[in-house]
Formats: C-alpha cells, structure tokens, sequence
C-alpha cells in the first residue's frame, strides 16, 4: 500500500522555467511534510518542509504548497536552473513517527 | 549544520563476511537514526529505527539477526550486514533527526554502496 505517491517518474522542462512536481498521499494522519533531492550514489539532501497548519512555505527558488482537502503537494522550482537536475522525493510523516517516501520524480533541466 | 557522514562510502567484500557501516552526525545529537536501502530506481525502503541506548525497531520483513543496528551514542549508529550474500547488494542510507533544524526533519547521510560477490 503505497501511502505517498508521486504519479510523474519523470519531468523535463527549460532552464528559467518553473518545475512542479506533484505528490499525493492516503494517510489522513499525516502532518508533516517534506521534500528531498538526490543525486546518484548520493544521500537525500532536504530541500523543504511544510506542517499541516500551513499551506505554503516558501525557500529562494523553492515553494511548496499544501492542498489538505485534497491530500496534495506540490513543489515549485523557480527559475529552474541545469543545477536542479536530480530525483526529487516527497515524504511525509506523523509527527515524530517515521517518514514514507514517495518514489520519486526525475527532473531534468535543459538549456 | 546538521551534516551526517557515513563510512566508507563503498565497499565490495565476500560473500558470507560482514560489514559494517557507521553513521554519525557531526554537529548534532541524534536522538533517532533510521537506516534506509534503496535498490535502483527504486524509492528509499526503512529498515530500521534506532534510539540512543535502546533496541532498534526493525520494519516487517528486515531479519533483525541479519542486519544488526547498534546506537551506542547521540552521534554514532551502526549497521552491521552479517553473512553477506549477493542479494544483500545495495546502496545503504542512514538519517539523523535531533536538536538540529525542525525537530522532524531527517537529514542524510551521503551512502555506502554494497557489493557482495
């Protein structure tokens, strides 16, 4: 049962552009929740968090956003730059309990 | 801020050896570590959770005898394969979550690559 889905395995768009990459999830119980960029043969880095009380944390370039109704995030790169280029994992967690990841979204980023 | 090493970062040994990696944070005290696997283009699977001076808890379906977690510190955990075997190849990733930044926030370490001939 997968719990945190991210739909898009990948997503290619133009440097300066904006990335949106999406997450769903299932688990009405979730509160806390966070994105994660990785590259190959490397750990996850954190990228950006949200808690349930908010619907949007904005980061420089990143944002994401919060829709609880209808159990969805979403990323927002802007201006995508070549550098952004990775696997970009959703998760998301009670809080103080362990997190559930997504299975990614490669996004790559082209001149 | 909260940086998390692993060591080493690759290794390849025989089979029916075993290994053992260490995770440390080295800024912050972890007062939960979380070791992770990931097969290739796969999404990251918990194996365990680990508490400073207490028993890990296992995920259904990780042999707790295989892959043995010791937290002997707020800044050190380990995770020893036991008799490896070829199916035990994998990229492993531990996390630490402490005083560092959001209280819920895990941060990663850069991996060890497992290769088991």
């Amino acid at each position: 049962d997968q719990q945190v889905k991210q739909n898009s395995p990948s997503l290619s768009v133009q440097e300066g552009r904006i990335s949106i990459l999406n997450c769903d999830y299932t688990n009405s119980m979730f509160d806390y929740f966070l994105w994660y960029k990785k590259y190959p043969a490397e750990g996850p880095t954190f990228l950006i968090s949200i808690s349930s009380i908010k619907d949007k944390n904005e980061d420089g370039r990143f944002t994401v956003f919060l829709n609880k109704s209808a159990k969805h995030l979403s990323l927002h790169i802007v201006p995508s730059q070549p550098g952004d280029s990775a696997v970009y994992f959703c998760a998301a967690s009670e809080i103080g309990d362990k997190l559930i990841f997504g299975t990614g979204t490669r996004l790559q980023v082209f001149p | 801020g909260a940086v998390v090493s692993q060591h080493p970062s690759w290794v390849i040994c025989k089979s029916g050896t075993s290994v053992k990696i260490e995770c440390r944070s080295l800024d912050f005290q972890a007062t939960t570590m979380f070791w992770y696997r990931q097969f290739p283009k796969q999404s990251l699977m918990l194996m365990a959770t680990s508490n400073e001076g207490s028993k890990a808890t296992y995920e259904q379906g990780v042999e707790k005898d295989k892959f043995l977690i010791n937290h002997a510190s707020l800044t050190l955990s380990t995770l020893t394969v036991t008799s490896a075997h070829p199916e035990d190849s994998s990229f492993y990733i531990c996390s630490a979550r402490g005083l560092a930044g959001a209280t819920d926030t895990q941060y990663f370490g850069p991996g060890t690559r497992l290769t088991v001939l």
